[in-house]
């Protein structure tokens, strides 16, 4: 019963370098999101994939990008990682984009120094 | 756009207190409502939700009513516990199609004994 598992759950990063981090779901659901979490600023999303084959941008996608691997499977890339970046990362899966329940991963915590 | 906005955090009570946290939304149509909560070091999780004006959404405890006409959905506890400190989350989906939910900037509610 693992619901959404998100890898890994910290991460230490230098400014410039690059790193992804995974996300898997169990439920067979269609759609999965990319969300961060800032003090002040709730959860912004980055990216969605509404469906297999396909990706949205969110509010905040510059510095990120995004791979549907398969069904299970939706990672976020930082290319050239910046302090800005600095946040807590929820992946999330839903039915479809327009369900009304989103189920959660537990977070990877992300610092660029 | 479509927006939802908060009351500020955090918010400490007593326990047994009563809980009012304010949710304003903006939208077109009539969207889905919902409240998620996020406890300690967890992701999110769906609290409870309201699909149509004048629905009640409820659950361990706390209650939501769909406003139309003040485009309002505060939740209410009427006696909180220790257990109920956590983030709380405002959020909507749009009546228009495949969008994702969209959150407010959460309120951090702390109940100390």
């Amino acid at each position: 019963n693992a619901g959404v598992t998100q890898t890994p759950k910290f991460q230490v990063l230098k400014t410039g370098q690059s790193m992804t981090l995974q996300c898997a779901q169990d439920m067979n659901h269609n759609s999965m999101y990319w969300y961060r979490q800032d003090p002040g600023m709730g959860l912004r999303l980055i990216y969605y994939s509404a469906s297999e084959g396909t990706t949205d941008k969110g509010e905040v996608p510059n510095g990120y990008n995004v791979s549907r691997l398969n069904k299970r499977e939706f990672s976020l890339r930082l290319e050239s990682a910046a302090p800005s970046q600095t946040s807590v990362y929820f992946c999330a899966s839903s039915w479809s984009s327009g369900a009304n329940v989103l189920t959660f991963g537990a977070g990877s915590r992300l610092t660029v120094l | 756009g479509n927006s939802v906005t908060q009351m500020e955090g955090p918010v400490t009570l007593s326990e047994e207190a009563f809980l009012t946290i304010n949710c304003t939304y903006t939208a077109t149509g009539y969207p889905s409502l919902f409240w998620y909560v996020q406890y300690p070091g967890e992701g999110l999780q769906l609290l409870l939700k309201a699909t149509k004006a004048d629905d009640k959404g409820s659950n361990k405890g706390f209650e939501a009513t769909y406003r139309k006409e003040t485009t309002s959905f505060h939740l209410e506890k009427g006696s909180v516990q220790v257990s109920d400190s956590a983030v709380y989350f405002c959020a909507l989906i749009p009546n228009s199609g495949n969008t994702p939910l969209v959150f407010g900037k959460g309120t951090r509610l702390s109940v100390i004994a």
